[in-house]
């Protein structure tokens, strides 16, 4: 079965700073992946998705994020934090050609001033 | 366009209460989804629907049911209300199953 795992349910950076979250997958096909953020009291946003062609994929946002086989991740970056960034994130996977997506628990990033 | 729209934003329920979450999507998309969001759990698939008269159930299924009916409209039905269905509903729709888009949510209270 396959699942999406990420590493730290709150991730605090300054702004201006590197922003990192983590996201690993399991799967026994390769999936297609995605990343969404959810500003609060809103819906979800599509961030960015990788469905087979480059493996680096960039968003909206200034977002992107690589998918590396040989780790099973997909971890989303953005070089420079601004306060607007500040939102709960999610990846999630899905098989190609499946009906349904996988969620992680999400990433809640904080932008500290 | 309004996309995905649901109703009610909130909604209050005593336990053994019924009622039905109303989601319709004006994009003509044949994939809709109901999903639920508990803190530290994600999203966790409910029920889905690969066009209209056609449903299946997701990961989280029991005490839920659904119909599609017309290719717009994707209601969940809460049979007997049950504070563990204390949670954020978020309907979902898609041309494809590579993007969902989602609607606003409902918080639903079951006490």
């Amino acid at each position: 079965a396959q699942s999406v795992t990420q590493l730290g349910s709150h991730v605090s950076v300054s702004e201006g700073a590197l922003v990192l979250l983590r996201c690993n997958y399991s799967s026994s096909v390769p999936p297609y992946l995605f990343w969404y953020v959810q500003y609060p009291n809103q819906g979800l946003q599509l961030l960015l998705k990788y469905t087979s062609a480059a493996t680096l994929v960039k968003g909206i946002n200034g977002f992107e994020a690589e998918f590396k086989k040989s780790e099973t991740s997909f971890h989303l970056t953005k070089p420079s934090a601004h306060m607007r960034d500040a939102a709960e994130y999610f990846c999630a996977v899905n098989l190609q050609g499946a009906q349904k997506l996988v969620f992680g628990q999400g990433t809640r990033l904080t932008i500290n001033p | 366009n309004a996309g995905v729209t649901q109703t009610p934003k909130f909604q209050v329920l005593k336990t053994g209460q019924s009622m039905t979450l109303q989601c319709a999507q004006d994009m003509n998309h044949e994939y809709m989804s109901w999903y639920r969001q508990d803190p530290g759990m994600g999203l966790r698939l409910i029920h889905y629907s690969v066009g209209a008269g056609i449903t299946d159930q997701g990961e989280v299924p029991n005490g839920y049911n659904v119909s599609r009916s017309t290719t717009e409209d994707f209601p969940l039905r809460l049979l007997s209300a049950a504070p563990s269905q204390t949670s954020v509903y978020f309907c979902a729709s898609s041309s494809s199953v590579n993007e969902q888009f989602f609607g606003p949510g409902t918080r639903l209270t079951v006490l």
